[in-house]
């Protein structure tokens, strides 16, 4: 069945620091992978999309990279600040507006 | 950009009434939208994708008779917990397709069910 991870279920982080996240899945081949964060009682918002076919994405501080042979994104942010503090999901999307799945989050705390 | 709607934002009801919860497309045209629930401390879970003029399609293990779908209209789909019970509790959010290439999906921002 398919199973999607990520690296830690909390991350402590202090300011300025590079925050890096992991996302890995199994049994799926996705066509595109995202990030979302979610902040408290709120719904996600969207962050960013790569594409199978894509090796990174850029914006602003953020940065995702996609293997598709290791079956893994990793989610950068760099010079992160208090306000970055928030729950980061992966999702896997097959392409079609089916089968779209998001993996358990990591809860990132940046520090003062 | 694209926004999604969705009311209210929390609500509390008496075991055993019903409760509808809406979710709108604001600025664009959604044929499918998506209803996730979410229990504290833990990911979405994908509940049902709702189908403009058409019946949902919902997940396994979710109950179509107690969780009600409408999708009447393009910009504007329900959904209507009914019998609704202290298991029911949670936090429902609806999701749309963003309009825009490469946009990934569009949220509500949620609506809090406390069933007492």
């Amino acid at each position: 069945s398919q199973k999607i991870e990520q690296n830690s279920e909390a991350l402590n982080i202090q300011e300025g620091k590079t925050a890096t996240l992991t996302c890995n899945y199994t049994n799926y081949s996705p066509a595109y992978l995202q990030w979302y964060r979610q902040d408290p009682g709120r719904g996600p918002v969207f962050l960013l999309l790569i594409r199978e076919n894509e090796k990174e994405k850029r914006k602003e501080r953020l940065k995702v990279t996609f293997d598709t042979t290791l079956k893994q994104s990793l989610f950068h942010i760099t010079a992160s600040q208090p306000a970055d503090s928030a729950t980061y999901l992966c999702a896997l999307d097959n392409g079609h507006g089916q089968n779209f799945v998001f993996g358990p989050g990591t809860r990132l705390s940046v520090l003062p | 950009g694209a926004v999604v709607s969705q009311h209210p934002s929390w609500v509390i009801c008496k075991s055993g009434t019903s409760v509808k919860i809406e979710c709108r497309s604001l600025d664009f045209q959604a044929t499918t939208m998506f209803w996730y629930r979410q229990f504290p401390k833990q990911s979405l879970m994908l509940m049902a994708t709702s189908n403009e003029g058409s019946k949902a399609t919902y997940e396994q293990g979710v109950e179509k008779d107690k969780f009600l779908i409408n999708h009447a209209s393009l910009t504007l789909s329900t959904l209507t917990v009914t019998s609704a019970h202290p298991e029911d509790s949670s936090f429902y959010i609806c999701s749309a397709r963003s309009p825009g290439r490469g946009d990934g999906y569009t949220f509500g921002s949620g609506t809090r069910l406390t069933v007492v």
